[in-house]
């Protein structure tokens, strides 16, 4: 059975920092292309980050990039943001998703909540 | 303000037929897949479509989708009420050097 569970979220402070984390089991971690995918609140589905199955390649979206970091571990089964800078506008529900590249985020995790408020 | 633009919302009574439409540009749609998810809000987003027509193992053949020039459009038929969901759009756009999701459309079953 497929899955992704993520961790790491939670409340943080404008300016701080959170590192989310992705334990993915049942395919090969390693074929897969994987995905940050966030939802505020009230808004629609925006994508994130996304790295290459071997992490060779990462590409950001322009309203995180320079304070996100998108990485992963193969040999952990592991995906990975490192979230700095954190702003009011990054609170929303963040799923890690996946599939092979080319063929679309086929594997979802259930997402899991990143709330920024003083 | 999303670079795919969709319509808010859309409805169809059970049984019938429905189109949704995702209109992009040539760095995005017009040269790159497009991508259809399903989501209820709560769950999971789902993959319907991938590269424009594709359907994964499991989706039923009442969803397809297709594409022209710098537009993808899903369509829906036999319409159930289980189908109620916000239905997103997705492609690679060449000069953002991104993925762009539309702004989603509400699927209403009448």
């Amino acid at each position: 059975e497929v899955q992704l569970v993520e961790s790491g979220g939670g409340l943080v402070q404008p300016g701080g920092s959170l590192r989310l984390s992705c334990a993915v089991s049942g395919f090969i971690f390693s074929s897969y292309e994987m995905n940050w995918v966030r939802q505020a609140p009230g808004r629609g589905l925006e994508w994130v980050s996304s790295i290459s199955s071997s992490g060779s390649a990462m590409h950001y979206a322009g309203s995180v990039k320079g304070r996100f970091t998108i990485s992963r571990d193969n040999a952990k089964n592991s995906l990975y943001l490192q979230m700095d800078s954190l702003r009011a506008e990054d609170t929303a529900i963040y799923y890690c998703a996946g599939g092979f590249a080319g063929d679309g985020c086929k594997d979802w995790g259930q997402g899991i909540l990143v709330t920024v408020s003083s | 303000q999303s670079v795919l633009t969709q319509p808010p919302s859309a409805s169809g009574t059970p049984g019938q037929r429905v189109t949704i439409s995702c209109s992009g540009s040539t760095s995005n749609i017009g040269s790159n897949y497009v991508y259809w998810y399903q989501h209820l809000p709560g769950t999971a987003p789902k993959l319907l479509i991938y590269k424009n027509n594709q359907r994964p193992s499991g989706v039923p053949d009442r969803f397809s989708g297709s594409k022209s020039g710098t537009s993808g459009s899903l369509a829906i038929s036999g319409l159930r009420s289980e189908d109620e969901a916000i239905y997103y759009c997705v492609a690679w756009d060449v000069s953002l050097s991104g993925v762009l999701f539309g702004g989603g459309t509400k699927l209403t079953v009448l």
